[in-house]
């Protein structure tokens, strides 16, 4: 069966420090991956999706960066944070051609 | 652009009470999804319509899509306090890659 994996659960990052969130997928090849943030109490947000290694669709130009360096993992990045990329960070998968989207644990991050 | 609206935004309703919540997309869909985030957790996928007119339960869930596969809802029969949390519906976005999701109904249940 398929997992997704996030880490770290929680972060605590202070305003002008760099960001590096990872999510992987297990037990499936050539999913697509997208990441989410949700500000509390508000709605999905879609940052980026990526079809496949290297490739990566950016919907909201930001501050945050991501790249896909190998089939399964995805990473969400950031060079220097701003008090407002506080939120709660999501990673979804999904396979072929189906719609249904399949999320992860999240990574809640608060910068300081 | 493609948008999806949820209504409401927010329901508090007694246990044992019913709750419904509302879906309408700009565009004609192909399908449409809901998902339930319970606090504090992710968004989890309940059901997926395709069929113009369906109709699908699980347990005390109905959900509807519309006969102009434009609108869904998601109706509770007797809620109970697990069914505490965010109720999202999505649709597929233009890009085919990506769903456009509303910004959900929260739904809390007082015992």
């Amino acid at each position: 069966s398929q997992t997704i994996h996030q880490w770290p659960a929680t972060l605590v990052q202070p305003v002008g420090s760099p960001l590096s969130l990872e999510c992987t997928v297990e037990g499936t090849s050539n999913p697509n991956l997208y990441w989410y943030r949700q500000a509390a109490g508000r709605g999905l947000q879609l940052l980026f999706y990526s079809v496949g290694i290297g490739q990566i669709s950016s919907e909201v130009p930001q501050n945050l960066s991501a790249s896909r360096p190998q089939d399964r993992q995805f990473i969400l990045s950031s060079k220097k944070l701003l008090l407002s990329d506080s939120g709660f960070y999501l990673c979804a998968w999904r396979q072929g051609a189906s719609d249904t989207q399949y999320f992860g644990p999240g990574t809640r991050l608060t910068v300081l | 652009g493609q948008q999806v609206m949820q209504i409401p935004q927010y329901q508090h309703v007694q246990e044992g009470e019913d709750f419904t919540t509302y879906c309408n997309s700009s565009t004609t869909l192909s399908n449409i999804q809901w998902y339930k985030q319970r606090p504090g957790g992710h968004p989890v996928f309940l059901i997926q319509l395709v069929k113009s007119g369906e109709v699908k339960k699980q347990k005390r869930l109905t959900f509807q899509f519309g006969e102009a596969k434009k609108n869904s809802s998601l109706h509770i029969t007797a809620t109970q306090t697990t069914d505490v949390g965010t109720y999202f519906c999505a649709g597929p976005a233009n890009s085919g890659y990506a769903l456009n999701f509303g910004k959900g109904t929260s739904l809390l249940v007082t015992p």
